[in-house]
């Protein structure tokens, strides 16, 4: 039983870039959330999913976009990386409002 | 809406004394609370939660926390620090849609 896979665990771009942050999990939860972690800030919410073709807007949503195809899968995309993007990226999924399991996550600088 | 604030962005104490790391909530409805840490570049543990049962919670690493739903509270406390506690802690209240708030974090200095 994997958890929350997260994928890469490192990446570096150039400003103006696109990536794709990958987060797979196979718990079979409904839920499933993006988080940033700065310094002195905590985690933030960026995106999240209440289950397959349903997403919405956290705290902190510009400049990243978020689908839903699977209940396995939920992918953040950077469609134009800049530096105020360089964060820690963490995914979550939960099956209620009190489980919570999240990934290692992925440390991306944007230069 | 929900929030948490953290008290003290950096606690220092020594080997063997107490620990208190302060979180403050609000929220419109009954509240689940967490503590989570983080050592350096590592990811998130879960060390206790609250979920409206028992007002004090234990959790791992000889943790435990009380919820005062008069103060709105649930400070992070353990009797005799240890040099492997050093690391950063975070408050978090669920925000619904299973999501959670998080505090900024309190990094917690550990010396001999």
């Amino acid at each position: 039983n994997a958890g929350v896979t997260q994928t890469p665990k490192f990446q570096v771009l150039k400003t103006g870039q696109s990536m794709t942050l990958q987060c797979a999990q196979d718990m079979n939860h409904e839920y499933m959330s993006w988080y940033r972690q700065d310094p002195g800030m905590g985690l933030r919410l960026i995106h999240y999913s209440v289950g397959a073709g349903i997403t919405d807007q956290g705290e902190v949503p510009n400049g990243y976009n978020v689908s839903r195809s699977t209940t396995e899968d939920f992918p953040l995309r950077l469609l134009s990386a800049a530096p105020s993007q360089t964060s820690v990226y963490f995914c979550a999924s939960s099956w209620d409002t009190y489980g919570y399991t999240f990934g290692s996550g992925t440390r991306l600088t944007v230069v | 809406a929900q929030s948490v604030t953290q008290l003290g962005s950096h606690v220092s104490v020594s080997e063997g004394a107490l620990v208190l790391l302060r979180c403050n909530y609000s929220s419109s409805v009954p509240p689940y609370l967490f503590w989570y840490v983080q050592y350096p570049n590592q990811g998130l543990q879960l060390l206790l939660k609250y979920t409206s049962a028992a007002t004090l919670v234990k959790g791992i690493n000889g943790f435990e926390a009380e919820f005062k739903k008069s103060e709105t509270s649930f400070h992070l406390t353990k009797p005799s620090a240890h040099m492997s506690d050093a690391a950063e802690y975070f408050c978090a209240v669920s925000r619904g849609y299973s999501t959670l708030t998080f505090g900024k974090g309190t990094m917690l200095l550990v010396s001999p």
